[in-house]
């Protein structure tokens, strides 16, 4: 398998553009996590899902920020309309249960 | 207080010196990880333990559940485990610790 993958890997947007960040976990694997690390906040947990079902989002910011997972392939981070204080790196990662979760590569995004 | 604390915050160290990090919890638990994220942003997950002790290559993680505890040691360590390291507890989400920034100096 590929592992998780995530695009785009880099993104730069100007404050108020809409952002939308891309998952494809590792096959087989039921649960998705989507993480923000900032230098001032460190790795924080935004939403997860088990089975394609957002099972806790009381990470998410605010309701600027909204997750999807369609099917067991894919989910998306949105932002709508994005701020400067959303720029860090976003992660997605997946998991089989409760076993080792396998991260993405990461998004770095920078609003201007 | 935060739920998860890492000690040290920064360690600097000689090649070949065994390395331990701690990390403590306040929560309930069903696993904690251990994860490496090296300078390149990248994340890896070490260990997922729920009890006892783990070993894989020069990396030890042990955790005791009475205590709230977890260390993860390296053993001979080497230039290339520098990198920050990563507690995070999991129960019905996850927590995580601050990271330690660890230098092996050769």
């Amino acid at each position: 398998d590929a592992g998780v993958i995530q695009s785009p890997r880099h993104e730069v947007t100007e404050m108020g553009q809409e952002v939308t960040l891309r998952c494809k976990p590792i096959s087989g694997h039921d649960y998705l996590f989507w993480y923000r690390q900032t230098m001032m906040r460190g790795l924080e947990l935004l939403i997860y899902f088990n089975n394609n079902v957002p099972i806790d989002d009381s990470g998410m910011p605010e309701d600027r920020f909204s997750a999807k997972m369609p099917n067991a392939s894919f989910s998306t981070l949105k932002i709508q309309p994005s701020e400067p204080r959303d720029s860090a790196v976003y992660f997605c990662a997946s998991s089989f249960g409760t076993d080792t979760q396998y991260f993405g590569p990461g998004t770095r995004l920078t609003v201007l | 207080k935060n739920e998860v604390e890492q000690s040290p915050q920064n360690l600097t160290a000689q090649e070949g010196e065994f390395i331990t990090i701690n990390c403590s919890y306040s929560v309930g638990i069903s696993a904690l990880h251990w994860l490496q994220q090296h300078p390149g942003g990248g994340i890896v997950s070490l260990f997922m333990l729920s009890s006892g002790k783990k070993k894989h290559g020069r990396l030890i993680a042990t955790i005791n559940i009475q205590e709230k505890h977890s260390s993860l040691h390296i053993t001979a360590s080497h230039p290339r485990d520098s990198a920050v390291y990563i507690c995070a507890v999991r129960n019905n989400d996850m927590r995580f610790g601050a990271g330690t920034r660890l230098t092996v100096k050769p």
